[in-house]
C-alpha cells in the first residue's frame, strides 16, 4: 500500500510566487514526516524534518493528522528552490518515500 | 567530515550476472540504508544495516542481498541480474537509524542490458 503520496509530479511557479508542494501519507501509527530536496546535479538531502518544526531556505511544513497530510509551503519562491522534493515518513522500521515532485521557479 | 560515499559510480552488466556494490557511511554512522531509485517507482527501501546486522527488509526477491562490516562500510549485491534491475542504487547513512536524519551518498547507476 502506499504510504506517502505525492500527487503532483511537475509544479512550475514564478519567481516570488507562494508555492505549496502537497504530501498525504498513510500510517496508523505516530508518523515521522521529512522533506528531502534534490537540486541538480546533487544528491539527496534533507530539507526539513516535522518534529524540529524549524524553516529552513523558507520552507515549512505543518503536520495535520486529521488530513493526513504534511505540505511544503514557501510565501516567496526564489529560482534557486528549483529542484525536486520528496516527502518521507518514518514508521521507526523504514522510510517511506513518495515518487517526488519536480519544481521549477519561472523567472 | 566527508560524506556518504558510493562506489562504482556507474557500472553496465548484461542479464544473469552479479553485480556488487559499496557504501562507505559518514564516520561514526552505524547504520547503514539502501535504496533503489527508478523514474516510474521512485525510492524504494532495500533494507538496513546496523552493527552488522540487518534490521530491516524492504519488499525486494531474495535476489537482493547484503552485508556490513565492522566499520560500518556496507556492500549490496544483486545476483541474476534482470533489465528491470536497472536504476540509482542509493546508500544513506545516519548515527542509529530508526528515525535519525538520512544522509545520501551520490548513488550507483546500474545499466542491465
Amino acid at each position: 500500500a502506499q504510504r506517502v503520496t505525492q500527487p503532483e509530479k511537475l509544479l512550475s511557479v514564478f519567481k516570488g510566487a507562494p508555492v505549496e508542494l502537497k504530501c498525504n501519507y498513510s500510517y496508523s501509527g505516530s508518523p515521522e514526516l521529512f522533506w528531502y530536496v534534490q537540486y541538480s546535479r546533487q544528491r539527496l538531502q534533507l530539507l526539513l524534518r516535522h518534529i524540529s518544526r524549524e524553516s529552513i531556505k523558507g520552507f515549512t511544513a505543518d503536520l495535520n493528522k486529521g488530513e493526513t497530510s504534511f505540505h511544503l509551503k514557501k510565501p516567496f519562491a526564489q529560482e534557486e528552490d528549483s529542484a525536486m522534493y520528496y516527502c518521507a515518513l518514518n514508521t521507526g522500521n523504514q522510510f517511506y518515500f513518495g515518487t517526488g515532485t519536480s519544481l521549477t521557479v519561472i523567472p | 567530515k566527508a560524506g556518504v560515499t558510493q562506489t562504482p559510480r556507474y557500472l553496465i552488466k548484461t542479464r544473469g550476472q552479479q553485480v556488487t556494490l559499496s557504501c562507505s557511511p559518514i564516520s561514526g554512522h552505524r547504520s547503514v540504508s539502501w535504496y533503489q531509485q527508478t523514474p516510474g517507482q521512485g525510492l524504494q527501501f532495500l533494507f538496513e544495516y546496523f552493527s552488522e546486522t540487518q534490521r530491516n527488509k524492504g519488499n525486494f526477491p531474495g535476489r537482493f542481498s547484503g552485508r556490513q562490516f565492522s566499520n560500518s562500510r556496507s556492500e549490496m549485491n544483486v545476483s541474476t541480474l534482470e533489465l528491470g534491475d536497472s536504476a540509482l542504487y542509493l546508500c544513506a547513512s545516519s548515527w542509529a537509524g530508526r528515525t535519525d536524519t538520512q544522509y545520501f551518498g551520490p548513488g550507483t547507476r546500474l545499466t542491465v542490458l
